[in-house]
């Protein structure tokens, strides 16, 4: 099956820093989504990517599928960006979502 | 606009008990999936339905595990003879369906299952 790899695993930030979170999949995909999971489990859309760049305020985020990734920008972290990062993909024939291995962020004041 | 909504959001259970847990999915979405998700992992795939149909399960879904959506509206997870590997956190997400083009899911907060 598709194999979906987060990078870095793991992110300690100074507020106001910025970052870039790494999606990469091992088949062509057509669906994909940035998920934040807050410290209560509750995930939150960020982004519906499958191709393309959007911008959300801080957040932006880009798919190249053709080269089987994806990127989350955030800019000017805030101590509320602290979480669990997840992208989560399907690829033809069904639709169920594959997660990612998850990048999680610490933002420190 | 409500979001997707579950039932309870938390359930402690002695092992061999059964347990149950809902979901009601936005309004307009015909697509409903659960996933299951232990500490330190993402999300993995159980089950989900179009409408009242249950078009794809998991191999995660053991025969103890059953899913119904019976009138296409909420859906009810059903965990027979609970085991301490059965503790984990059970997501429930909905979406459109297949007229829309694609497939944003949007999840519930989940149910946090603990099997002492």
């Amino acid at each position: 099956g598709i194999q979906v790899e987060q990078s870095p695993p793991d992110l300690i930030l100074q507020e106001g820093a910025n970052s870039t979170l790494r999606c990469n999949f091992s088949d062509s995909v057509n669906n994909l989504q940035w998920f934040h999971q807050n410290p209560w489990g509750q995930l939150i859309n960020l982004f519906y990517i499958p191709s393309g760049t959007k911008q959300n305020g801080r957040l932006s985020a880009t798919t190249v599928a053709t080269e089987r990734y994806s990127l989350l920008y955030i800019s000017s972290s805030q101590t509320t960006d602290s979480g669990v990062y997840f992208c989560a993909l399907t690829t033809s024939g069904t639709y169920k979502y594959i997660f990612g291995t998850g990048t999680r962020l610490k933002v420190l004041a | 606009d409500t979001g997707v909504s579950q039932d309870p959001r938390h359930k402690i259970t002695k092992r061999g008990q059964n347990v149950t847990f809902r979901c009601d999915p936005i309004s307009e979405h015909n697509r409903l999936y659960w996933y299951r998700q232990t500490l330190g992992q993402g999300p993995e795939f159980l089950t989900y339905f179009q409408n009242e149909a249950q078009l794809e399960k998991s191999r995660l879904l053991s025969d103890r595990f059953s899913a119904e959506r019976p009138k296409g509206s909420f859906s009810t997870l059903e965990i027979q003879r609970t085991e301490q590997g059965d503790s984990a956190m059970y997501l429930c997400a909905s979406s459109f369906g297949w007229d829309r083009g694609y497939n944003e899911q949007f999840f519930g907060p989940g149910t946090r299952l603990t099997v002492l």
